[in-house]
């Protein structure tokens, strides 16, 4: 069964950092792209970042673009999104998510979100 | 980028009944085109990838179509459970995007 656990949400200030991770059991991790989406409160769905399975391809939205950073560990079957500069229009629950490849397309599982409260 | 396009946002149905959300691509995506279902409390559920292609395990009542700009979800014999809000995604570019959502109501 494939199961995508996330952690490291939170209260934080603006400007500040924050690091969410992702662990993943279940699935030959490397053979597929992971996805970060997020869910203001009251919102709809937001596409944040995704990654293919070896790195070699990377997307960010807009919103986050210059101030987040996706990456993995193939080994540790771990992925991650480093916040920077955060805003408060960065509250939202964040999903991490497994695609239905290895190249970053559409996804097929979900995790149940970490929260994150950008708030001074 | 590409924006994605919903209608209606919201919409009641009726036990039994057949409904289908249209969900429009601001440039041609081919058929790069994901569907999920999403219910209060709960994280996303995937349904249909490649505009009409089912996930394992996503009952045969729920069928995409589309193909360009122009994309459709339909429901048959709609339940209690299909009671949901719907998004639609793109997948052809970074940055992909979702739609605004399509809220059902089951009456």
């Amino acid at each position: 069964e494939v199961q995508l656990v996330e952690s490291g949400g939170g209260l934080v200030q603006p400007g500040r950092s924050l690091r969410l991770s992702c662990a993943a059991s279940g699935f030959t991790f490397d053979d597929y792209a992971m996805h970060w989406v997020r869910q203001g409160p009251g919102k709809g769905l937001e596409w944040v970042s995704g990654i293919s399975w070896n790195t070699g391809s990377l997307g960010y939205a807009d919103s986050v673009k210059g101030r987040f950073t996706i990456s993995r560990d193939n080994a540790k079957k771990f992925l991650f999104l480093q916040m920077n500069s955060v805003k408060p229009e960065d509250t939202a629950l964040y999903y991490c998510a497994r695609d239905e490849g290895y190249q970053v397309g559409a996804i097929q599982h979900w995790g149940q979100g970490t929260l994150v409260i950008v708030s001074s | 980028d590409i924006q994605m396009t919903q209608s209606p946002s919201s919409l009641s149905a009726s036990v039994g009944d057949r409904v289908t959300i249209t969900c429009r691509a601001s440039q041609d995506i081919s058929n790069y085109l994901a569907w999920y279902q999403q219910k209060p409390g709960k994280a996303p559920k995937s349904l249909i990838y490649a505009a009409s292609s089912l996930q394992s395990g996503v009952p045969s009542k729920f069928s995409g179509s589309g193909f360009g700009t122009d994309f459709s979800l339909t429901i048959s014999g709609l339940q209690p459970e299909d009671s949901a809000t719907y998004y639609c995604q793109h997948y052809k570019s970074y940055p992909q995007t979702f739609g605004q959502g399509t809220k059902l109501e089951i009456k």
